[in-house]
């Protein structure tokens, strides 16, 4: 069984258009994260959700809202897509974020190409 | 500024061992993470070190130095399997996961 999966796993869009990822675990697991991996590797968090709280909120463009349905779905809408939001997108699920030592579990990622 | 440093790409032999360093300068430390990360696919969690010194999982070892900021990750009888992205990661004051680059380590028969 998947534990943290997102749809879809490849996403090529036009630059301003308007697209969605959806992200969904079935750990049971409180706290949700966003984040986005770049051409040189480096992976930046955008976003976490503890029980529907955002609780970090990265200077990421406003375009970019996180929505929450239930602890299980945090789902990203990208407004207005830009060439520079072209990207791997890594959904991440922990089991309490207050716990540090808490191991994050990634979904496979998804790669948005922005043309 | 916080800054983690690791080696971009090694090359290692089939069956010998390999070690990846990661240096860091960072607001804070709450603890070092080892991710491993296979060419299109997701991170996965390999160790997390929080005290001083070595921590054996197998094939894998991790190791810390609070006061140097530093800590290797050892693998030890190599496989092709472990031809990956290996990503240090450290867990700062805000307890924020900051990332490095990540070391690609090819593995050669």
């Amino acid at each position: 069984d998947t534990a943290v999966s997102q749809t879809p796993k490849y996403l090529v869009t036009q630059m301003g258009n308007d697209k969605s990822i959806k992200c969904e675990q079935n750990l049971g697991h409180d706290t949700m994260y966003w984040y986005k991996q770049d051409s040189k590797k480096f992976l930046k968090i955008m976003f976490s959700y503890n029980n529907k709280e955002l609780i970090i909120n990265e200077t990421v463009p406003n375009r970019f809202s996180p929505k929450s349905p239930d602890k299980a779905h945090l789902n990203l809408h990208i407004n207005s897509l830009e060439l520079g939001d072209s990207a791997v997108y890594f959904c991440a699920s922990s089991q309490d974020g207050s716990q540090v030592t808490d191991t994050q579990y990634f979904g496979p990622g998804t790669r948005l190409t922005v043309l | 500024g916080q800054n983690i440093d690791q080696p971009t790409e090694m090359t290692a032999t089939e069956g010998a061992i390999v070690q990846i360093n990661c240096t860091y300068q960072t607001s804070g430390f709450n603890g070092l993470f080892w991710y491993q990360q296979h060419a299109g696919e997701a991170p996965t969690f390999l160790s997390y070190n929080v005290l001083d010194g070595l921590e054996e999982k197998g094939r894998f070892s991790s190791f810390l130095s609070r006061s140097k900021g530093y800590s290797y990750l050892l693998l030890k009888e190599l496989q092709m399997k472990d031809s990956a992205s290996y990503l240090c990661a450290v867990l700062d004051s805000n307890y924020q996961l900051i990332w490095g680059a990540g070391t690609k380590l090819i593995i050669k028969p």
